[in-house]
């Protein structure tokens, strides 16, 4: 079963605008981090936010945690072409007894010129 | 460094029959895994490595065998293909400790007629 639902499914936008998709999960976590695919590829690491921070930043994006939740939220602003990817969510879960990453069904975002 | 490299890029194969998908990484990196991704969905553990010697199931890990001799190499052999196990399959790894960043090779496209 997927630990991480991202949602919305898809979202198309317009360049220069905000991009916000949102990532739910069910247990306990050590961390949560977003990647990104494009069509075709492998998965790319974008940022990870453990479970004792609450926002974190890297460039254009920023990521929100709320634990109390069991919530994420990956905003990318000033959108551009070039942002067109699947972007999924993954979570280090300290129920599973697995030392692995658990990723969600993903976003597909459609940012048009 | 070329980072984690998959072979084949592409494969056919018919019902029944085996093969040996390669991963191998070159960052000295102790964790490996291997996923599976199937349309409009996100990645399904399989099996996963913490070192040398050491491997684990996944969340998927039936029709699939790991072993992991070196620490640069954690290849992914299917016994006795079925079209079921058509899909993209993804070789990951990172280094120790925490799960943390994951280094995801080019994926390998699978067919099974």
């Amino acid at each position: 079963s997927q630990q991480g639902e991202e949602d919305p499914q898809a979202l198309s936008i317009q360049e220069g605008e905000n991009a916000t998709m949102n990532c739910s999960y069910k247990t306990s976590i050590n961390n949560l981090q977003w990647y990104r695919q494009n069509s075709g590829r492998g998965l790319v690491h974008l940022i990870l936010i453990r479970s004792n921070e609450r926002e974190k930043h890297s460039g254009r994006l920023r990521v929100t945690l709320d634990t109390s939740k069991k919530s994420s939220s990956l905003l990318i602003t000033a959108s551009r072409a070039a942002d067109t990817a699947s972007y999924f969510c993954a979570t280090d879960s300290l129920d599973t007894g697995r030392r692995a990453l658990t990723f969600g069904s993903g976003t597909r975002l459609q940012v048009q010129p | 460094n070329a980072g984690v490299t998959q072979t084949p890029k592409f494969q056919v194969l018919k019902t029944g029959q085996s093969m040996t998908l390669q991963c191998a990484q070159d960052m000295n990196h102790e964790y490996m895994s291997w996923y599976r991704q199937d349309p409009g969905m996100g990645l399904r553990l399989i099996h996963y490595s913490v070192g040398a010697g050491i491997t684990d199931q996944g969340e998927v890990p039936n029709g699939y065998n790991v072993s992991r001799s070196t620490t640069e190499d954690f290849p992914l052999r299917l016994l006795s293909a079925a079209p079921s196990q058509t899909s993209v399959y993804f070789c990951a790894s990172s280094r120790t400790g925490e799960i943390n960043e994951q280094f995801f090779g080019p994926g390998t496209r699978l067919t099974v007629l």
